[in-house]
């Protein structure tokens, strides 16, 4: 089975722009976390979907949202970028979801905010 | 501050020593995960742990729990070059999951 696939790998914006994040989970998957990894504040979670639902968030401003299609695709936005924006957002697809139990990370996309 | 705090932050060993990187929390979870993480790659997962006192053994790693079920360590026995890596706990409750900041190993031939 393919992993999970995150698109793009790298991106570059300045700020006060927006971003979309894709990511493919892993055939069979139906839940998709997001989360944002930092040097400072290390790896954090953002929200978790499952069926076209949010069903958990994390602590991050409403400039972070999320979304998922019926074929378990999820895509992340982030609105009015700012310059603490910039780090590698991972994402992860559960097999026995909903739940955090048991993921599978993607390689990540590296956002840098200029 | 950390949910979770890991250390040391940074190791540095030759091939063939043993080491251990400890995880440390005041909350307690009702599970805890172990992930190696390599540069440009997503953490994968080690192991998970649920009984407090738990030891799990996978290869050259043995991963504890502790009895009251808020810290873990993780424990190398002849470290080897490909166990280079940022090793990232992460403490689970229900819907919430809480990583440390890692410790990033170095195993130099």
């Amino acid at each position: 089975k393919a992993g999970v696939t995150q698109t793009p790998r790298y991106l570059i914006k300045t700020r006060g722009q927006q971003v979309t994040l894709s990511c493919s989970p892993i055939s069979g998957h139906r839940s998709v976390s997001w989360y944002q990894q930092t040097p400072g504040q290390g790896l954090q979670f953002l929200f978790e979907y499952f069926s076209e639902t949010q069903r958990n968030k994390g602590n991050f401003p409403g400039r972070f949202s999320g979304r998922q299609f019926s074929n378990s695709r999820s895509e992340m936005n982030v609105s009015t970028l700012e310059l603490g924006d910039s780090a590698l957002y991972l994402c992860a697809s559960n097999p026995s979801g909903p739940g955090l139990n048991e993921q599978f990370f993607g390689p990540g996309t590296r956002l840098t905010v200029l | 501050t950390q949910l979770l705090e890991q250390s040391p932050q940074f190791l540095s060993i030759q091939e063939g020593e043993n080491l251990t990187v400890y995880c440390n929390s005041s909350s307690v979870f009702s599970s805890l995960q172990w992930y190696r993480q390599e540069p440009g790659e997503g953490p994968v997962l080690l192991v998970t742990v649920v009984t407090g006192g738990e030891v799990k053994k996978l290869k050259r790693l043995t991963f504890q729990f502790g009895d009251a079920r808020k810290d873990s360590s993780l424990h190398i026995t002849a470290a080897q070059p490909g166990d280079t890596g940022l090793y990232l706990c992460a403490g689970l409750n229900l819907n919430d999951m809480r990583f440390g900041a890692g410790t990033r190993l170095t195993v130099k031939p």
